[in-house]
């Protein structure tokens, strides 16, 4: 079975420092890996995917993240933090089996000034 | 431009009424789904549709209805049988690759009990 972990429910950063939102997952097959960001009162918006291409995948914003098959993990950092990446983030993972696409938890990103 | 609609975005719903969350969709896309998000919690899927005239219960479906009649509209029925309503209701839809399904969403709708 398929299953997806944010490691931290909120994180803060000081402006202009990086930011690292940690993700790991667990899947019997090779999976598709997602990050979406969620503003206040905002449906999600589609920030990059992984699948089995390449293992860097970059998004947008400046938002970047790293397929580690030996560490089952999907972290997504952004070297300078914006006030503007203060949102809700979250890691999906899916089977490209099935329709299954299973969805973090969340990690609230706090920007601070 | 392509995309989800949602509407309304703001709903109220009184005490055992009915209420119904619009979703339409010129993606092309064939699943649809409709997803509940409570403050501060992750998302919990209430139903999703692979293809017109049928669809399947989610983690959540009870008090929950849905139709799919035609490819591009997914509506969901709230029902006085759903007794904490309140939440903020996400649909969206997927399209099929062989490296996996990705998902876009609409802006959502707010749903509250008044």
């Amino acid at each position: 079975a398929q299953s997806v972990t944010q490691l931290d429910s909120h994180v803060s950063v000081s402006e202009g420092t990086p930011v690292l939102l940690r993700c790991n997952y667990s899947s019997s097959y090779s999976p598709s890996l997602f990050w979406y960001v969620q503003h206040p009162n905002k449906g999600l918006q589609l920030l990059l995917k992984y699948t089995s291409a390449a293992t860097l995948v970059k998004g947008i914003n400046g938002f970047e993240a790293e397929f580690k098959k030996s560490e089952t993990s999907f972290h997504l950092t952004k070297p300078s933090a914006h006030m503007s990446d203060a949102a809700e983030y979250f890691c999906v993972v899916s089977d490209p089996r099935d329709d299954k696409i299973i969805f973090g938890k969340g990690t609230r990103l706090h920007i601070l000034p | 431009d392509g995309g989800i609609t949602q509407s309304p975005k703001y709903l109220f719903r009184k005490e055992g009424q009915n209420v119904t969350l619009s979703c339409e969709q010129n993606l092309n896309h064939d699943a649809m789904y409709w997803y509940r998000q409570d403050p501060g919690q992750g998302l919990r899927l209430i139903y999703y549709s692979q293809i017109v005239n049928d669809f399947q219960k989610g983690d959540i479906a009870e008090g929950y209805s849905v139709s799919r009649e035609k490819k591009e509209s997914f509506p969901l029925t709230v029902t006085s049988a759903q007794k904490n309503p309140t939440a903020f209701y996400l649909c969206a839809s997927s399209i099929y690759a062989e490296s996996g399904n990705t998902i876009y969403f609409g802006e959502g709708s707010w749903l509250t009990v008044v």
